[in-house]
């Protein structure tokens, strides 16, 4: 199986911070990566699919990039509805497997 | 708008079966593949099962291989998640999900506990 390693487990930023999230594959995943925004007590939305494609009504402040076995979230200026987990999925190969999530606070 | 509605979560004691249900609508059900995800409160994303648009390839978790089976009903618009010999450690909500190129849409999950 393909292990997806998030770092950081949590983090803590001010309004307007630039924040960086990042998920490291135990092997390559092609253009099989997905981002996915998490609120307590509600289902995920995807943010991002194939590494960088913004899905459609999301805020251009979120960004993807990446490649290979290393991929990242950017959020530009961080705002107060941006506090969240953020999950990462690979889906190049069964089973797809999500990274463990990174908890985002607002300081 | 896509809307993706589970039911049929509960309490059910180790051994035993229950069998999920997604009504979708606001979209062509039969032009996507299908996915359960599930997910222990307070912890990360697991992905459970894919069934594609015609039901006809279907991939599963190894942990639920042999227990679990999805199918769907296209005339219907429904995706189904039987789940056999269910152990403590399947407690979760569990989510359906719709897409080609991963999970877009989400449902708002149904809680599955398994105890005595």
């Amino acid at each position: 199986d393909i292990q997806m390693t998030q770092s950081p487990s949590s983090l803590s930023a001010f309004v307007g911070d630039r924040v960086t999230i990042t998920c490291r594959a135990s092997q390559g995943v092609g253009n099989g990566l997905n981002w996915y925004q998490q609120k307590p007590g509600k289902a995920p939305k995807r943010l991002i699919f194939d590494i960088s494609t913004l899905q459609s009504g999301v805020p251009s402040r979120f960004s993807g990039s990446g490649s290979g076995t290393e991929f990242t979230l950017t959020i530009s200026s961080l705002q107060p509805e941006d506090s969240a987990t953020y999950h990462c999925l690979q889906l190049n190969a069964y089973p797809w497997t999500f990274g463990q999530g990174t908890k985002v606070e607002i300081k | 708008e896509v809307q993706l509605v589970e039911s049929g979560g509960g309490l059910v004691q180790p051994g035993g079966s229950l069998r999920l249900s997604c009504a979708a609508s606001g979209f062509t059900f039969g032009n996507y593949w299908m996915h359960w995800v599930r997910q222990v409160p307070g912890k990360g994303l697991v992905w459970v099962s894919r069934i594609n648009n015609g039901g006809s390839d279907i991939v599963y978790a190894d942990f639920v291989k042999g227990r679990f089976t999805v199918s769907r009903d296209n005339a219907r618009n429904t995706l189904f998640l039987q789940m056999n010999s269910l152990r403590a450690e399947d407690t979760a909500v569990y989510y359906c999900t719709r897409g080609n190129r991963g999970p877009d849409y989400w449902g708002q999950g149904t809680l599955v506990t398994v105890s005595s």
